[in-house]
């Protein structure tokens, strides 16, 4: 069963910021919080992740709460080409447990 | 190069019928996985092994089979196909079975029997 909880759905302009938001109230100490998109017809990409601080990649950046009941996973200035799906994804020791994820629409 | 490559991409076949889906990556990685993505997009992995040993083993009918003749590859067999097994299925890798690697997923195979 999924951990965390996404927006089914949300809207941005393009060249605007986004924030997609992930509750994990349930987080372990070890679990990382992991991002992954899907783009249309293909399989999940990774997007970045972290386990108590805030990260930083070419991609995104990761801000996690101090409790770590959540997270917000940003994108600092979207194009059509991050139209996908996120994933917010706790891992511990198995494999990845995805949820519904959030619907990232991105308007032109 | 494709890291993780899958085939074939599209299989259609007849209820009953047995297939099998392959996976190979070429990153180098101990572990991999077989993941199932629903007509409702739900994505639920199935199995994960390690250094060709089987780690994870979801609630899966034993009509499917995974197989890893190397570390390199991991190959999905399925007997006796039925109406519910039409997905897609995603192959991933990663460097090992630690909770911070990055997995890296194939194209996907998608499965359709009729």
């Amino acid at each position: 069963d999924a951990k965390t909880t996404q927006p089914n759905s949300m809207e941005s302009n393009e060249e605007e910021p986004v924030h997609l938001p992930c509750n994990h109230s349930t987080i372990s100490g070890t679990d990382y919080i992991h991002w992954y998109r899907q783009l249309p017809s293909q399989g999940p990409e990774y997007v970045i992740h972290g386990l108590t601080s805030n990260v930083n990649n070419r991609m995104a950046s990761l801000a996690i709460a101090e409790d770590r009941k959540s997270s917000t996973l940003i994108l600092h200035r979207a194009t059509l080409r991050d139209a996908a799906v996120y994933y917010c994804i706790l891992r511990g020791a198995d494999g990845l447990t995805f949820g519904k994820g959030t619907h990232l629409i991105i308007q032109p | 190069d494709t890291a993780v490559s899958q085939t074939p991409k599209y299989l259609v076949t007849q209820m009953g019928n047995d297939k099998s889906i392959k996976c190979e990556q070429n990153l180098g990685h101990d572990t991999m996985y077989w993941y199932k993505q629903d007509s409702k997009k739900f994505l639920k992995i199935m199995f994960s092994y390690n250094n060709k040993e089987l780690i994870i083993n979801e609630t899966v009918p034993n009509r499917f089979s995974p197989k890893s003749p190397d570390k390199a590859h991991l190959n999905l067999h399925i007997n006796s196909l039925e109406l519910g097994d039409s997905a897609v299925y995603f192959c991933a890798s990663s460097q090992d079975i630690e909770a911070l690697k990055t997995q890296y997923f194939g194209p996907g195979t998608r499965l359709l029997v009729l």
